[in-house]
């Protein structure tokens, strides 16, 4: 089964840029979706096909994917962006959706 | 805006049967993926199966065994059994919805707490 690796946790003051990285073998070629989780609620979807976003997802949010590795980028960062983040991808070999482990966002 | 509710019973005991819906409102089940995603206490994602709503399914090999996953689209509600629950499956349960063709969740249930213990 694919594997999506992800840094346990990234740091970035209030008003700064946060890059969260997601490994893969050739993830480049594959579709990179990122999700937001804020302590007790739901994910929610901030990242569709590398670098797009839902309607109601700040512009601030980005992404792109090249490699070995897709990166959610975060313009002018907020307090009420710290959550934990999730890359995900589909594994065509079995037919699934596969997520990274997260990445914890402190601001 | 569609709208998902997932319920169960909060709690069940070692070796039964857990049993959970997730009710679809304000949109159709037709042409949609629908998942069930599963995350223990103070760690990540995993994905437990998912169903077409023409009732084709896959599920996680490391599940497969234990779990079953239906729809009916009479009442807009999937379903999801797991069988001989241990307590590694305690954790709160989300169904999620991808629409055909798509490669990602869109719409997430807020997710219904489950507790394996005697």
């Amino acid at each position: 089964s694919y594997v999506l690796t992800q840094p346990p946790s990234v740091s970035v003051a209030p008003g700064k840029t946060a890059r969260i990285t997601c490994g893969g073998n050739n993830i480049g070629i594959k579709s990179v979706h990122w999700y937001q989780q804020k302590p007790g609620q739901a994910p929610v979807l901030v990242i569709y096909y590398d670098n797009d976003r839902p309607s109601g997802i700040p512009e601030r949010f980005s992404g792109s994917n090249s490699g070995n590795t897709a990166t959610l980028t975060i313009n002018r960062v907020e307090a009420g962006d710290e959550a934990d983040y999730y890359c995900q991808v589909w594994d065509s070999s079995g037919d699934h959706p596969v997520f990274g482990g997260g990445t914890k966002l402190t601001v | 805006q569609v709208q998902l509710q997932e319920s169960g019973p909060g709690q069940v005991k070692p070796s039964e049967t857990l049993s959970l819906t997730c009710t679809v409102s304000g949109g159709s089940i037709s042409s949609y993926y629908w998942s069930w995603i599963r995350q223990p206490p103070g760690k990540g994602l995993e994905w437990i199966g998912y169903i077409f709503s023409n009732g084709r399914t896959n599920y996680n090999p490391a599940l497969k065994s234990r779990v079953t996953i239906s729809v009916d689209t009479s009442k807009n509600q999937l379903s999801l059994k797991v069988s001989s629950e241990t307590a590694a499956d305690t954790a709160v349960y989300y169904c999620a919805r991808a629409k055909e063709g798509d490669s990602f969740m869109d719409v997430w249930g807020k997710g219904t707490t489950v507790t394996v213990s005697s």
